[in-house]
């Protein structure tokens, strides 16, 4: 399995201000996954980058893989109160493992 | 589309209590997935079907969990006997195939009394 690592466990931030999340891995993907998940709700796909791509922009979401140092980051700019939610990463193996997720708390 | 559709939306029964679980892929979907989601964790891969044939379920407790996918569409997930452990937010999600974007519903919270 390849599961992702997200970091920092916790993010707490401004409105309007910006919100970087990591993700570590450890073997070779061919694509790399982020989800979004609201609090008592199921997981939302935000966006896929393949091993072949460095960058990848969704809206306001921005996503950057480097595959040599086997990480993703997701930058979500200008956020918004309705950011809040926990963010995942996932691989793209046979059989998909999620992190534990970055909790995300945007302050109006 | 249609979403994925999971039912019940919550359930409460005591320790050593049968408890069904039920989702309805998005149609089209060949691969669904069952997860079980503790408070705080991220989703626990139980099992994963590709059209009826269950293809992975090595995290799946076997002596009291069981799962099948009729004619490859909508699934089931039973607990029998249900532990305290066993309380957490189960989640059906499906794909057009694996590896592929997953559509989730928003679970089954069960609570173990």
């Amino acid at each position: 399995s390849q599961q992702g690592e997200e970091d920092p466990q916790a993010l707490s931030i401004q409105e309007g201000e910006n919100a970087t999340m990591n993700c570590s891995y450890k073997t070779s993907i061919n694509n790399l996954q982020w989800y979004r998940q609201n609090s008592g709700r199921g997981l939302v796909h935000l966006i896929l980058i393949r091993s072949n791509e460095r960058e990848k922009h969704s809206g306001r979401l921005r996503v950057t893989l480097d595959t040599s140092k086997k990480s993703s980051s997701l930058l979500i700019t200008a956020s918004r109160a309705a950011d809040t939610a926990s963010y995942f990463c996932a691989t793209d193996a046979v059989d998909m493992r999620f992190g534990a997720g970055t909790r995300l708390t945007v302050k109006p | 589309e249609a979403g994925v559709v999971q039912s019940p939306r919550y359930k409460i029964i005591e320790k050593k209590q049968p408890v069904a679980f039920w989702c309805n892929p998005i149609s089209g979907h060949n691969t669904l997935y069952w997860y079980r989601q503790n408070l705080g964790q991220g989703p626990e891969l139980l099992i994963r079907y590709e059209n009826e044939e269950a293809v992975d379920d090595s995290q799946l407790p076997k002596d009291r969990f069981s799962a099948e996918r009729l004619k490859g569409v909508d699934s089931t997930l039973k607990i029998q006997p249900a532990e305290l452990g066993d309380s957490a937010v189960y989640l059906c999600a499906s794909s057009y195939a694996v590896n592929q974007p997953q559509h989730f519903g928003d679970g089954t919270r069960l609570s173990i009394l």
